[in-house]
């Protein structure tokens, strides 16, 4: 059964770091791998996804990585500002008996990220 | 297109009461996800499907969830009847081959 880990739970940081959130999945057999962002109260936004043969994904400030062998990814926030507070969730998709999109995905418990000013 | 489409957004039933919940995912997109949110358990898996036929419905908790497709617009995930434990925020995905979009979920409190 996969399960997913997330460290830090929560991480408070000042405006303007450069900070690391990690992942890590038991079972090296995915798909891909996505992270999400959850603002309290709303829903899930996708922030980016890693297929399974790729190693790293970039949008903006964003830089996500995969290392699928040792079961680990990481999410990268340059220059992080106030408005990047949120609880960020990674998600794997496993390899099953449907291609694609027809598995599901195993959620981390996620990081919460407080940015101060 | 308006993204994935959940309704109500907030439910609040007595005990005992059927609950239904409904999702309109992005046209297009063939597979639907039921999620449920706690505070305890995460984000948990609930019941999943693929061109409206359930694939996968071994995370729903018990006899008293059931989840429906009947076409590629819509569904529905009801509870029947509602327990205080059932209080949590639901949401529904839809895909199409990878990303998964999510609806902003319905918040559920069973009194």
């Amino acid at each position: 059964k996969q399960e997913v880990t997330q460290i830090p739970a929560a991480l408070s940081v000042p405006e303007g770091e450069n900070l690391v959130l990690n992942c890590s999945f038991t079972d090296s057999a995915i798909y891909n791998l996505q992270w999400f962002r959850q603002d309290p109260g709303k829903g899930l936004t996708s922030l980016l996804l890693i297929q399974s043969s790729q190693r790293e994904q970039t949008s903006g400030r964003l830089n996500a990585s995969l290392d699928k062998s040792s079961g680990r990814s990481t999410l990268y926030i340059a220059a992080s500002q106030p408005g990047d507070s949120a609880t960020y969730l990674c998600a794997v998709q496993g390899v099953g008996k449907l291609t694609g999109g027809g598995n599901k995905l195993t959620f981390g418990t996620g990081t919460q990220l407080k940015v101060e000013l | 297109d308006a993204g994935v489409i959940q309704s109500p957004r907030h439910e609040v039933t007595e005990m005992g009461q059927e609950v239904t919940l409904r999702c309109k995912p992005i046209s297009g997109h063939d597979y639907l996800f039921w999620y449920r949110q706690t505070m305890m358990r995460g984000l948990e898996l609930l019941i999943y499907f693929n061109n409206n036929v359930p694939i996968d419905d071994s995370g729903m908790p018990e006899d008293r969830f059931s989840a429906k497709m009947p076409n590629a617009s819509f569904s529905t995930l009801k509870i029947q009847p509602s327990e205080p434990r059932d209080s949590a925020v639901y949401f529904c995905a839809s895909s199409y081959d990878t990303e998964a979009f999510f609806g902003q979920g319905t918040r559920l409190t069973v009194v």
